[in-house]
């Protein structure tokens, strides 16, 4: 699977819009670019994810670039409760092995 | 089940001791996964099962080790001889094979080697 960076941490104001990046610079052709979130001590929660489109749900929005090298994550109105540990991995849409997590971004929304 | 359930969710234990950890999947779901956080890290992937197979072995990181899964369902994570630094949070994961909808992740059982 493709590596991923993300930055260690971020603030958002409650209310704002938080966007979280993501680079997957090596990404391959059938690999997906998923999204999860882990509140503290809670395990992880899927958010998320997307081939080349952008993406939408009831949680948030994926905005992938068209060289799919990077994507952003959107919660568009964020909530002190959005507060946890975002995690960017791609990996091929099948069942065809582990995911690998990186150390994802810490982002604190503050009131 | 409607979530993945793990018991215990909690386990103290003492030094030299073994445990099992036990992972109750979604029903339905084909694929399971391993997973262990230890305090203030990222995941570290540890198994993975495609029924009652384990195609991906490579994150178990030593013999005392071991898991298997049954009826393509329930998994048992048994770790022999603890030692202090496998104190972590163990977690366990599902998916439908081939759907690509994500891992739904169990609240994960705590292991404290003391």
């Amino acid at each position: 699977d493709a590596k991923t960076t993300q930055p260690p941490s971020m603030d958002c104001a409650e209310g704002r819009a938080a966007n979280l990046p993501c680079n997957h610079s090596t990404i391959s052709g059938n690999e997906y670019v998923y999204w999860y979130r882990q509140i503290h001590s809670q395990g992880p929660q899927y958010i998320i994810h997307g081939l080349k489109n952008n993406e939408t749900n009831e949680m948030a929005s994926l905005i992938i670039t068209e060289d799919r090298k990077s994507s952003t994550l959107i919660l568009p109105h964020a909530t002190l409760r959005d507060t946890a540990v975002y995690y960017c991995i791609v990996r091929v849409n099948t069942n065809a092995g582990k995911s690998t997590f990186g150390d994802g971004t810490t982002l604190t929304v503050k009131p | 089940g409607a979530g993945v359930s793990q018991s215990p969710s909690n386990k103290v234990t003492e030094k030299g001791k073994d445990v099992e950890l036990r992972c109750d999947p979604i029903s339905g779901h084909t694929a399971l996964y391993w997973y262990r956080q230890s305090l203030g890290q990222g995941l570290e992937f540890l198994i993975y099962f495609q029924g009652n197979s384990a195609p991906d072995k490579s994150g178990l990181p030593s013999d005392r080790f071991s898991a298997e899964r049954t009826g393509g369902s329930v998994s048992t994570l048994t770790i022999q001889r603890t030692q202090q630094e496998d104190s972590a949070v163990y977690l366990c994961a599902s998916s439908i094979s081939g759907t690509g909808v994500g891992y739904t992740f169990g609240s994960g059982t705590r292991l404290t080697v003391v």
